[in-house]
This record gives structure tokens, sequence and C-alpha cells, in this order.
């Protein structure tokens, strides 16, 4: 399995609270992603990182924003949590620019209440 | 754009019961196609993919799919199902001209009868 932790795994918070999720890898992968899962639209990605400090949008980025200030290290931030922010939060990995598999981590659990 | 389809939200067979979950995709470019599992309260685990060469592969746990070019298809099958079996199925496709970025279908859930 590669090398990915994810936390917090479980975390409840309160609406416009600001929250950051944390995404470790031992690989030294160069691509980090976040993406959600919500019933009835599989994973989504939310943003995406290809290199330290080179980090670009994904399909539902509104109301998030991210940094890696390190190759092991992609966080996420939810700048002001939203109910409609609720859901599981997956990071992932992948080597390079070729094609190439995205590992997964065992996510994140965030309910905003 | 690209897109998934997963036209199967759930699906039940018996224990021992052959198994095909179907995908069908819409991407302009070479697709490079991927098919993971996810248990209960886990993280997705890779069950096989197609980058190229021969259409039909294997993958993990006896599952293999085809690559169906004419169809856009990438259907998942399994001879015989395990009770393990039981979990949601995602089928994905890799946009590797925009950063390697992964689009994936809705879910299939499959329960396995005994």
């Amino acid at each position: 399995d590669a090398g990915i932790t994810q936390s917090p795994r479980h975390k409840v918070t309160e609406t416009g609270t600001p929250v950051t999720l944390r995404c470790h890898q031992t690989e030294n992968h160069r691509y980090m992603y976040w993406y959600r899962q919500d019933p009835g639209h599989g994973l989504r990605l939310i943003h995406y990182s290809y290199g330290v400090k080179d980090t670009d949008k994904g399909e539902v980025s509104d109301g998030y924003s991210v940094s890696r200030s390190k190759t092991e290290d992609f966080l996420l931030t939810l700048e002001s949590a939203t109910s409609s922010q609720t859901s599981v939060y997956f990071c992932a990995i992948s080597e390079s620019t070729e094609p190439e598999t995205q590992y997964f981590g065992p996510g994140t659990r965030l309910l905003v209440l | 754009a690209q897109s998934v389809t997963q036209p199967d939200i759930h699906i039940t067979v018996s224990e021992g019961a052959s198994l095909e979950l179907r995908c069908n995709y819409s991407y302009g470019a070479t697709p490079y196609l991927f098919w993971y599992v996810q248990s209960p309260g886990q993280g997705l685990q890779l069950l096989l993919k197609y980058f190229s060469g021969d259409t039909l592969v294997q993958g993990i746990k006896g599952f293999e799919a085809e690559f169906k070019r004419s169809q856009s298809s990438f259907n998942l099958r399994k001879p015989s199902v395990h009770w393990s079996d039981a979990a949601e199925y995602f089928c994905a496709v890799g946009a590797f001209d925009t950063g390697n970025q992964f689009y994936f279908g809705t879910g299939t859930s499959l329960t396995v009868i005994p």
C-alpha cells in the first residue's frame, strides 16, 4: 500500500469555522490531489498539486484552498465551512505526468453542523 | 468534456454467480481507464487499469475488464463472485493532458447474496 495518511480521520465542526485537513505521503510522489465523495456524485476533484507551491483548481474548488510547502504534505482548507461541505474527503497521489495510477488515502469524514 | 457513466447504481448477485459492471466513458483523446473498489469506510483500491495494448486486462482478486473503443466501454467482469466482493466499484478515466486529472463515475454498489 502507498504510504498516505490523512488527518484527522473524523471531524465535526460548526458552520462558519475554518477547517484544515492534512494529507501526508512517504512516497515522494510529485502529484497530490484532494477529492470529495458524495452519494450520487462519486469522487470529484477539488484541487491538485503538481509540485511544491504549484497547485491548480479542480471541478469543485469553490470554498476551498490548498497549500503545499513540502513534497510530502498537501493541506486542504475550508475557509468558512458550510453544511454543503459535509462529505468524505480523500487525498490521492501519483508519481508523474505520464499515464499513472492514483493511490488513495483512507479518507477524512467531515460533518459541518 | 470528459465523463464517465456507470449506469447501474446497485447490483445484487448470488455468491458463485458471474458479474459484469458497466462503464462508459467520453474522452476526446486516448483513454486511460481504471477500476477501483471501495469497501465500507475504506479508501479506494486499484483493481486494474488499461493504458494500451491488449484490450482485455487482468486485475487483482480475479477481476478482468475489456476495453471496447467502438462502444466507449470498459466493463468489469468476474466469473464467480465471492461474498467478500461486496463493495462499491468506481470506474475512472485519466485525463493526462490536464495534470493527470481523473474523472470518476458515480459508482456501482454490489451486494452478494449467500
